[in-house]
């Protein structure tokens, strides 16, 4: 397997613009996480998908952000209108519903709006 | 409500010596615990599950109901293991209780 898959892996984007994050998960997890990192904040959870579901979307900032799993295999994050504070690494990890077992990251896409 | 705390936001270590990253947790059932390690602009990588107890890389870690504590340790440091370590607590039945939860991280520096 060739692991949690995210693209694009840089995007540089001027503020106002649209901007499409993409994560294809392991075959066969069950969960998909989008997180956040940023140095002053480290690690946050913005959403969580069970199943294609959407569970908890407690920790997305704003209505700018929006996340969409419509098939196992495939789940995105968009950000209309980027603003120059959402720049950080963005990380997409999936996991199986099977206990004992943690989640695999992937490469993540580092996001720069100027 | 689950929480996790790592209470040292930096470690600086001398090659050869022990390390230990501390790791508290709050959770009301019976947790999943691991440790994550990210290196330079990589990505996590899954270290340390509790429910094997393994050995990894040389570091091992023991879950302490009693302390509810899931404390990581190596007994000599590499420079190689210089990088952030992020301590995580699953719950152990469906829904929410699903998502990991995070600690802040440590970030480990070992020295020449």
């Amino acid at each position: 397997d060739a692991g949690v898959i995210q693209s694009p892996r840089h995007e540089v984007t001027e503020m106002g613009q649209e901007v499409t994050l993409r994560c294809k998960p392991i075959s066969g997890h069950n969960s998909l996480f989008w997180y956040r990192q940023t140095m002053m904040r480290g690690l946050e959870l913005l959403i969580y998908f069970n199943n294609n579901v959407p569970i908890d979307d407690s920790g997305m900032p704003e209505d700018r952000f929006s996340a969409k799993m419509p098939n196992a295999s495939f789940s995105t994050l968009k950000i209309q209108p980027s603003e120059p504070r959402d720049s950080a690494v963005y990380f997409c990890a999936s996991r199986t519903n099977r206990g004992g077992y943690g989640y695999t990251f992937g490469s993540g896409t580092r996001l720069t709006v100027v | 409500a689950q929480r996790v705390t790592q209470p040292e936001k930096l470690l600086s270590v001398f090659k050869g010596a022990p390390v230990e990253l501390k790791c508290n947790y709050s959770y009301s059932g019976s947790p999943e615990l691991f440790w994550y390690v990210q290196y330079s602009r990589q990505r996590l990588q899954l270290l340390l599950r509790h429910i094997s107890r393994e050995s990894i890389k040389g570091f091992t870690a023991d879950l302490n109901k009693g302390e509810t504590s899931f404390h990581l340790k190596k007994p000599f440091a590499q420079e190689e293991d210089s990088a952030m370590y992020y301590c995580a607590l699953s719950g152990t039945s469906g829904g929410s209780n699903y998502k990991l939860t995070f600690g802040k991280g440590t970030l480990l520096t070992v020295n020449p």
